[in-house]
């Protein structure tokens, strides 16, 4: 069965340092890999998506993620975190030739300090 | 705007109430599904619809119901909602039932059942 582990349920950084957020996958076919971003009182926003092309992938607002199948891992990077940034965000894994149905991380909610 | 739209969002109950969430979008998608958001546990999928009059049990869909009468709306029901059932809930929707297309949301429905 196709599960999603986020590591670390809160995360903290200082303004202009770098957003790590970490996510691993396991599913026994090659999946599609996803984040997504929750800002307060707001529904959920597609940051960027793996779909077998690229492994490197940018998405909106600065942030890429990379996909490694050797560390079944799609770490969530940004070099410089803007206060902005500061909301819940979760990673989302769907096996391909399957529906459209996410199979989703608890989240992590990031905080930013000036 | 191309969007989902969910109603209420937010909404107070007692248990045995019976309620209805709606949803509609205005893409023409062909797949919608509810999700709801724990603390913790991320989303978990409750009903999907691949179109017209086809629905099916996501993860979690004890104490709910759908119905999926026309393309662009797909109402959640709780025949007699119960504290257990306080949660986050979202709609969503994509174009086509395939993985790696991606689900857009709706802002979410706040509800308790008291």
């Amino acid at each position: 069965a196709q599960s999603v582990t986020q590591l670390g349920s809160h995360v903290s950084v200082s303004e202009g340092a770098l957003v790590l957020l970490r996510c691993n996958y396991s599913s026994s076919v090659p999946p599609y890999l996803f984040w997504y971003v929750q800002y307060p009182n707001q529904g959920l926003q597609l940051l960027l998506k793996y779909t077998s092309a690229a492994t490197l992938v940018k998405g909106i607002n600065g942030f890429e993620a990379e996909f490694k199948k050797s560390e079944t891992s799609f770490h969530l990077t940004k070099p410089s975190a803007h206060m902005s940034d500061a909301a819940e965000y979760f990673c989302a894994v769907s096996e391909s030739g399957g529906y459209n149905k996410l199979i989703f991380g608890a989240g992590t909610r990031l905080a930013v300090h000036p | 705007e191309a969007q989902v739209t969910q109603n209420p969002r937010y909404l107070i109950t007692v248990t045995g109430k019976k309620l209805t969430v709606t949803c509609s979008q205005n893409m023409n998608h062909e797949y919608m599904s509810w999700y709801r958001q724990d603390p913790g546990l991320g989303l978990r999928q409750i009903y999907y619809s691949m179109n017209v009059e086809v629905t099916d049990k996501g993860d979690v869909p004890e104490g709910y119901k759908v119905s999926r009468k026309e393309k662009r709306n797909f109402p959640l029901i709780l025949e007699s909602p119960s504290p257990n059932q306080t949660s986050l809930y979202f709609c969503a929707s994509s174009p086509i039932a395939g993985s790696g297309n991606t689900i857009y949301f709706g802002e979410g429905s706040w509800l308790t059942v008291v």
